[in-house]
């Protein structure tokens, strides 16, 4: 199975400011590779697939970039919405493993 | 709208069984990837199981043999019925709807039901 590595597990950063968050795959899962937002108390939600497209209704200041094993998710000039949890995974091979999560968190 | 509606959960037993539903509204459940997504509390996320709209069903190794994946298409609802059950499955279960073709890209999800197994 393909493991999943996000880091840094936990990110502060202030309002405003730009956050970088990295997710790598142990083998090539192409471009198949998607980013979730996870605020306290609600379900996942979807914000890029495809490495790089962003979901229906996500901001511009959402990016991803990637392919192969190594992928990034961009937020910038965070907004106090954006602190939350966000999760990569996998939807090349099965099992479609996700990360274990960056914790974006008010610096 | 595309609308996913989580119920059975609950307090259980370990060793018991459990049967988790999720009311679809807005599509077709059997024309669709629907899959079980957990997250034990204070964790991360964990995929579960997906059925496939040919029927194909698929389980992560920690729930083989244990939990069944199925739907009812006259009533457009997802079912996962958990038997015995572990400590260790306490967690917050979400069906969630595959999309732009991928049976695992998860484009909609439920708000999630609780299920705590403690004796």
């Amino acid at each position: 199975e393909i493991v999943m590595t996000q880091s840094p597990a936990t990110l502060s950063v202030s309002p405003g400011e730009r956050a970088t968050l990295s997710c790598r795959a142990s083998q090539s899962v192409s471009s198949n590779l998607a980013w979730y937002q996870q605020k306290p108390g609600q379900a996942p939600r979807l914000l890029i697939y495809g490495a790089s497209t962003r979901a229906t209704g996500i901001p511009a200041r959402f990016s991803g970039s990637g392919s192969g094993t190594e992928f990034t998710l961009t937020i910038s000039s965070l907004q106090s919405e954006d602190f939350a949890v966000y999760y990569c995974q996998q939807y090349n091979n099965w099992p479609p493993l996700f990360g274990q999560g960056t914790k974006l968190e008010i610096k | 709208e595309v609308q996913l509606v989580e119920s059975g959960g609950g307090l259980i037993q370990p060793g018991g069984s459990l049967r988790l539903s999720c009311a679809a509204s807005g599509f077709t459940v059997s024309s669709n990837y629907m899959n079980w997504v957990r997250q034990a509390p204070g964790r991360g996320l964990e995929w579960v199981s997906v059925i496939y709209s040919g029927g194909s069903t698929y389980y992560a190794d920690s729930v083989k043999g244990r939990f069944t994946i199925s739907r009812d298409n006259s009533k457009n609802t997802l079912y996962l019925q958990m038997n015995s059950l572990r400590a260790e499955d306490t967690a917050v279960y979400y069906c969630a709807r595959g999309v732009f073709g991928s049976g695992y890209l998860l484009g909609y999800w439920g708000q999630g039901t609780l299920v705590t197994v403690s004796s």
